[in-house]
């Protein structure tokens, strides 16, 4: 069973407006990260933010925060203010505290594109 | 501090060939990582080195891939034979902890296998 899901392949969104990225997740481990990652058309994997599950705030990192919806197992990416830049490839992971080992488990990811 | 590479970044080989490809972590970042992403699903675990040692290769699909981290420096990831279904794009990523959950992982731009 697939454990990361983003369910927009691709979403539009035009300049200086906020838009949201859906991830959902499946554990059972009651520890666990969730992570989202930018990828530029350069190709390299950007960290942007993490949220503990045992976290009791939504994370926050200057233009991204993190709505993390633990009883619906949800965790979007909010984006606020979007600027062309942000347009991209992303991913959002997970790695599980007490089954997971150290691997890093993503979705198949949604690509951005922010319209001027 | 130089980021985490990887060579070549794009490789085109036929069915059969075999092909290496290389990552060299950041300077002092004991644990490594291989991921894989086939067109369009999301990007898989392959293994994870701790220096030398495979911690986890429970991602690495069959026995025509070989990881080798001799040294505990740089990896290589060999395909032999490399079939249709190998196409993708080989991402390495490291990290100086693995412990805990919210350790940071560092990617290289990736490699881009097509096999034909």
């Amino acid at each position: 069973a697939q454990k990361i899901t983003q369910t927009q392949p691709g979403m539009f969104v035009q300049e200086k407006e906020a838009v949201t990225l859906d991830c959902t997740y499946d554990t059972s481990d009651p520890s666990y990260g969730l992570f989202w990652y930018k990828q530029p058309s350069s190709g390299e994997m950007i960290f942007l933010i993490y949220q503990g599950s045992y976290d009791q705030q939504n994370a926050t990192e200057g233009r991204y925060s993190l709505n993390f919806q633990k009883a619906r197992k949800s965790a979007n990416l909010v984006i606020s203010a979007s600027q062309l830049g942000d347009s991209a490839m992303y991913f959002c992971a997970m790695r599980e505290g007490d089954t997971g080992g150290f691997k890093t488990i993503f979705g198949a990811g949604t690509r951005l594109f922010v319209k001027a | 501090e130089a980021g985490v590479t990887q060579f070549p970044s794009h490789s085109v080989i036929e069915k059969g060939q075999t092909v290496t490809l290389r990552c060299d972590p950041i300077s002092g970042h004991d644990n490594l990582y291989w991921y894989r992403r086939v067109m369009g699903k999301e990007i898989k675990f392959l293994l994870h080195f701790v220096k030398e040692s495979k911690q986890d290769e429970s991602g690495m699909p069959n026995n025509r891939f070989l990881a080798e981290r001799t040294g505990g420096t740089y990896s290589t990831l060999k395909v032999q034979p490399a079939e249709l279904e190998d196409s993708g794009v080989y991402f390495c990523a490291s990290s100086r902890l693995a412990g805990g959950l919210s350790y940071e992982q560092y990617f290289g731009p990736g490699t881009r296998l097509t096999v034909t």
